[in-house]
């Protein structure tokens, strides 16, 4: 099945520094990659996605790309701001069995430091 | 609009005690997925439905464990015998299906944090 590695695990930036979190995945049939933000105490919501047919996808400060030959995609969020500051999640969606499967990444908890 | 609604949003149990969480999806959403999040850690995936069947319950921890979903909406997982390791957020997300079964975007709730005392 999908393995999705995420690093680092926690992450501190000054306020208006950038931010990248990398995440690598283990079946080449994932074609859907999602990134979802976790503020404490709600369920996960989704930030930026990307699928495999794209290789960068840009909306305000973050960004996110895909690199499908080496299997890692990476999110990058610019001119971070306080409440920036979550846990993050990246995801690959494969067919698995005649239907999606869902597999996240392990998190990543970013603190921006005002 | 609505979005998933989970209840309870917090139950506090006995060890030894049943206990059923609720899950009603955004409507139409076919896919229906529940994950655990023991504190600080990550998601871990539980059972997906497709409609009102479930094709892979792989993630379910031990037979304690079951989940329904019943008119392709509401789904109730439940928990026999409650542990203290079962102690946890556990997050429901619903998601359209669309053309050659592909998904997107998972809805989620806000969870039911369960704690087995």
């Amino acid at each position: 099945g999908e393995n999705v590695e995420q690093h680092p695990s926690t992450l501190s930036v000054q306020e208006g520094d950038s931010a990248v979190i990398k995440c690598t995945y283990s079946d080449s049939a994932s074609n859907y990659f999602p990134w979802y933000k976790q503020e404490l105490g709600k369920g996960p919501q989704l930030i930026i996605d990307i699928r495999s047919n794209v290789g960068e996808k840009k909306d305000q400060r973050i960004a996110v790309t895909l690199n499908k030959t080496a299997k890692h995609f990476s999110l990058h969020i610019t001119e971070t701001q306080p409440e920036d500051s979550a846990v993050y999640f990246c995801a690959a969606n494969a067919n698995s069995g005649g239907y999606q499967k869902v597999t996240f990444g392990t998190g990543t908890k970013l603190q921006v430091i005002p | 609009g609505a979005g998933v609604s989970q209840s309870p949003s917090n139950k506090v149990t006995e060890k030894g005690k049943d206990v059923e969480l609720r899950c009603d999806p955004i409507s139409g959403h076919t896919a229906l997925y529940w994950y655990r999040q023991s504190l600080g850690q990550g998601l871990e995936f539980l059972i997906y439905f497709q409609g009102n069947s479930a094709p892979d319950k792989s993630g379910l921890p031990s037979d304690r464990f079951s989940a329904e979903r019943t008119g392709g909406s509401v789904s109730t997982l439940t928990i026999q015998r409650t542990q203290q390791e079962d102690s946890a957020v556990y997050l429901c997300a619903s998601t359209p299906i669309g053309l050659r079964g592909n998904t997107g975007e998972l809805f989620f709730g806000e969870g039911s944090r369960l704690t087995v005392l």
